[in-house]
């Protein structure tokens, strides 16, 4: 079957830096995303990885190994808006997106 | 101006009951979907449609029809509601189909069914 691993909480404080990781078990792959979803709130996009390497955008950064089925969000100089919960998606072989649990991360002053 | 906007937010509503949420979206997209996100945050995808046409049909019980009448709507019927229906309904749309090349989704807020 089809597999998307994370961690279901994680903690750090206001102005570290956190890695949330995910592995995947797919069947093929294709890109793999990650979004961002607040409480009571709709996921929206944060990156997108389809080779090998680290992708920066701002505080947020995003890497992906596919030979290892692994990949994490970095995210750095956290602040309290960035409690959230954080997605992975794995898009497969059939172009059909597979949605992990999410990270649940709290930032604490 | 709202991207993609779902009613409604919240629906609380008692068991063998039928409702119906409604979604547009204005970005243009030529495909929309519905999701369903558990009480485990699990997204699971129900339907998806391109340019009014169904390409995805999970396996969701056939108590679960979506209609859309054009490509910028996609509405969603749910007939005899039981309990384990509750969750948060997500409507999406996205240029090309899911997951094809960069194709980002874009949600809308989510609709909170629950059922009694």
């Amino acid at each position: 079957g089809q597999n998307i691993d994370q961690p279901t909480e994680m903690t750090a404080t206001e102005g570290a830096i956190v890695q949330i990781n995910c592995t995947y078990q797919t069947s093929g792959f294709n890109g793999l995303f990650w979004y961002q979803q607040h409480a009571g709130e709709a996921p929206t996009f944060l990156s997108y990885n389809v080779l090998d390497g680290l992708e920066e955008k701002g505080r947020f950064s995003s890497f992906l190994s596919r030979s290892k089925g692994y990949s994490y969000l970095l995210l750095k100089e956290l602040q309290m808006k960035d409690s959230a919960s954080y997605l992975c998606a794995v898009v497969d072989s059939n172009y059909q997106l597979i949605w992990g649990a999410g990270t649940k991360l709290i930032i604490k002053p | 101006d709202t991207a993609v906007s779902q009613t409604p937010k919240y629906l609380v509503t008692q068991m063998g009951n039928d409702k119906s949420i409604k979604c547009e979206q204005n970005l243009g997209h030529d495909t929309m979907y519905w999701y369903k996100q558990d009480s485990k945050k699990f997204l699971k995808i129900m339907f998806s449609y391109n340019n009014k046409e169904l390409i995805i049909n999970e396996t969701v019980p056939n108590r679960f029809s979506p209609k859309s009448p054009d490509k910028a709507h996609l509405n969603l019927h749910i007939n005899s509601l039981e309990l384990g229906d509750s969750a948060v309904y997500f409507c999406a749309s996205s240029q090309g189909g899911q997951g094809t090349g960069a194709n980002v989704l874009t949600f809308g807020a989510g609709s909170r069914l629950t059922v009694l």
